[in-house]
């Protein structure tokens, strides 16, 4: 079965600076898809970024873009020029591209809470 | 451009009482249809998926249930709820094709007491 892993619980940044949160997963599949998710106070789980694996260019969302290392099953997330909104929980998920019976289910880290400092 | 809506937001049910918790999606149709629980401090857990009128999976056996009744209406449901229940419900929706990226409503705070 597929694992993610987040293995910072807590990170902080000063605001405007830069900061990496990193990802880590498990699989035996090739084909695949790599989402990071916000989830702010109010609790609800907004997309920030997505990599399909089978592309080698890094994905890009303005001030967001990822670090994919698919041999070493790597997905890190940049925050370049950190805002206070972008203070919120950070959550790094897997999705196999082969569904079978899962329907592109979803499996997620336990989150990193990222706190920006003004 | 597509829209998830919730509700109620908040709720705060005895122990034994039913639940009922509803979902629409406006903007799309056939859309893929996700129930996940999120425990205080935790990540998010699968509960249901539905991939048309009247189709659900189960990922985890518990004290819920969920129904489809119409294209873009998801239903979680419980006849008599256990303190366990308790945490943040999150629905979400994706397309049939492509990437099939999940987008999420705006959750719903159940307490049980």
């Amino acid at each position: 079965a597929q694992t993610v892993t987040q293995s910072q619980p807590e990170m902080s940044v000063q605001e405007a600076e830069t900061v990496t949160l990193s990802c880590t997963y498990d699989t035996s599949e090739s084909d695949y898809y790599l989402f990071w998710y916000k989830q702010p106070p109010s609790r609800q789980m907004i997309l920030v970024i997505r990599q399909e694996a089978y592309k080698q260019q890094n994905a890009t969302e303005n001030r967001f873009s990822v670090n994919f290392q698919k041999a070493a099953k790597s997905f890190s997330l940049k925050i370049s020029d950190s805002q206070l909104g972008d203070a919120a929980m950070y959550f790094c998920a897997y999705r196999s591209a082969d569904y079978g019976g899962s329907q592109g289910n979803l499996i997620f880290g336990k989150g990193t809470k990222l706190s920006v400092k003004p | 451009s597509q829209t998830i809506h919730q509700w109620p937001a908040t709720l705060v049910q005895p122990v034994g009482s039913p639940l009922s918790l509803e979902c629409t999606v406006e903007g799309t149709s056939n859309p893929n249809l996700y129930w996940y629980r999120q425990a205080a401090g935790r990540g998010l857990q699968l509960l249901f998926y539905s991939v048309g009128i009247g189709q659900i999976s189960s990922e985890v056996p518990q004290n819920l249930s969920a129904s489809r009744p119409q294209d873009r209406q998801f239903i979680l449901s419980s006849k008599k709820l256990l303190l366990s229940d308790s945490g943040f419900y999150l629905c979400a929706w994706s397309s049939v094709g492509g990437v099939k990226t999940q987008y999420f409503g705006p959750g719903t705070r159940l307490l049980v007491l």
